[in-house]
């Protein structure tokens, strides 16, 4: 059994598109997470969600709404796709948050392409 | 806000070489964690420390958690062809708990 999925595995669209990410956990932890990994690899967090509670959100565009209807589903939407957001997005989930011990596990990925 | 210097950035190695990679942060971290990533999937957990001065393997993997809470090192020992990936370091620091810093990840390609 997957730990953490998230679907699609591959999206490709075209600019302007509005686009939705899906991401769900098994694993009854209570904090959720989207990162974002560009071209050179670098792993960047979008957003944080402890018990469907948002507790981190860094500077990201408006366009990115992320969702979670319950503590083991967090949904990433983007409005008004652009070529910049072509990148790698991770869904990654912790046992909870703000505990200097909490290891993140991810999911594979949704690659993301916009044309 | 907190950084992360990982280096080095690539390596080519022989198989059977052992490899070494490190991060130094900016500021002060109480956790250190490394991962590996394969290619098409997402970064694994390989070892977790929350000691300065803790030292843990994993196999073939030793991290140590630098005495000055300011930086960590991998060792990878006697490679083999499927330690090809790239290896994130990741801390988290006093203050902002609740935020994993990565490292820029270190690329580690091996000659057979």
């Amino acid at each position: 059994d997957t730990a953490v999925s998230q679907t699609p595995k591959y999206l490709v669209t075209q600019m302007g598109n509005d686009k939705s990410i899906k991401c769900e956990q098994n694993l009854g932890h209570d904090t959720m997470y989207w990162y974002k990994q560009d071209s050179k690899k670098f792993l960047k967090i979008m957003f944080s969600y402890n018990n469907k509670e948002l507790i981190i959100n860094e500077t990201v565009p408006n366009r990115f709404s992320p969702k979670s209807p319950d503590k083991a589903h967090l949904n990433l939407h983007i409005n008004s796709l652009e070529l910049g957001d072509s990148a790698v997005y991770f869904c990654a989930s912790s046992l909870n948050s703000g505990r200097r011990n909490e290891k993140l596990f991810f999911g594979s990925g949704t690659q993301l392409s916009v044309l | 806000g907190q950084q992360l210097n990982q280096s080095p950035q690539s390596m080519f190695i022989q198989e059977g070489e052992d490899v070494s990679m490190n991060c130094t942060s900016s500021s002060i971290f109480n956790t250190w964690l490394w991962y590996k990533q394969d290619p098409g999937e997402g970064p694994v957990l390989l070892i977790a420390l929350y000691k300065a001065g803790e030292l843990t393997s994993n196999g073939r993997l030793t991290a140590q958690f630098g005495i000055t809470r300011k930086d960590s090192f991998l060792n990878i020992s006697a490679s083999i062809p499927s330690d090809v990936g790239i290896y994130f370091c990741a801390g988290r620091g006093i203050q902002g708990a609740q935020k994993l810093v990565f490292g820029q990840g270190t690329r580690l390609t091996i000659n057979p």
